[in-house]
């Protein structure tokens, strides 16, 4: 199985820009998607394939990838993007697997 | 709109077994796969499993092997969930999540199975 590792924590003040990093094997074959879980509720998916945003995603989410490394950029954080944040993709037995989380605080 | 709606709430004693359901609405059921995602109290996600609705194949991540089982019903549109041997480490938000491509596009609102004695 692949493991995905995050950083536990981030913060970023208002209005400025956080990058949150993944790192793991796997990302060298696979893209990661990123959800967003705010508490209490089920996470969202925000951030798909090499740079893709669902529907009704605000721009100020986007995504990148570079060798072992995804990243989830986010351009101008609002108070609501508070949140968990997780990444996801596939392991080499094609299963899925997700980081352990980071923890966004906007201050 | 795409709905998966989770079955309620669950209190089980330790060894005991525990069946959730996740019912499929908005889409054509056999169309996407299903993802089993849970989370323990204050802690991160783990992913645990995959189904196909069209010929009920599965596939579980192995630390599961053996101790779960992933089924569906096309006729009600409904995924079912069960796990055995239950001990406390098993308490956790239980999540179905339809597949969006490759990744869980839509999610239930979680089911919490509490195990206790």
């Amino acid at each position: 199985s692949s493991e995905l590792t995050q950083d536990p924590a981030v913060s970023v003040a208002l209005g400025q820009t956080v990058r949150i990093t993944c790192q793991g094997d796997s990302l060298r074959s696979y893209y990661a998607s990123w959800y967003q879980q705010k508490p209490g509720q089920a996470p969202v998916l925000v951030i798909y394939g090499k740079n893709n945003r669902p529907s009704g995603i605000p721009d100020r989410f986007s995504g990148s990838s570079s060798g072992n490394t995804a990243s989830l950029t986010i351009t101008g954080a609002q108070a609501e993007d508070e949140a968990d944040y997780y990444c996801n993709s596939r392991d080499s037995s094609g299963s899925w697997v997700f980081g352990g989380g980071t923890k966004l605080t906007v201050l | 709109q795409v709905q998966v709606v989770q079955s309620g709430a669950e209190v089980k004693k330790p060894g005991a077994s525990v069946k959730i359901s996740c019912k499929a609405s908005g889409y054509t059921f056999t169309s996407y796969y299903m993802h089993l995602v849970r989370q323990a109290p204050g802690q991160g996600l783990e992913w645990m499993g995959i189904i196909s609705p069209s010929d009920g194949s599965t596939s579980y991540t192995q630390k599961f092997q053996g101790r779960v089982t992933m089924t569906r019903d096309t006729s009600t549109n409904t995924v079912y969930m069960e796990l055995n041997s239950l001990t406390s480490e098993d308490t956790a938000v239980y999540y179905c999540g339809r597949s969006w491509s490759d990744y869980v596009g839509y999610w239930g609102q979680g089911t919490l199975v509490t195990v206790s004695s």
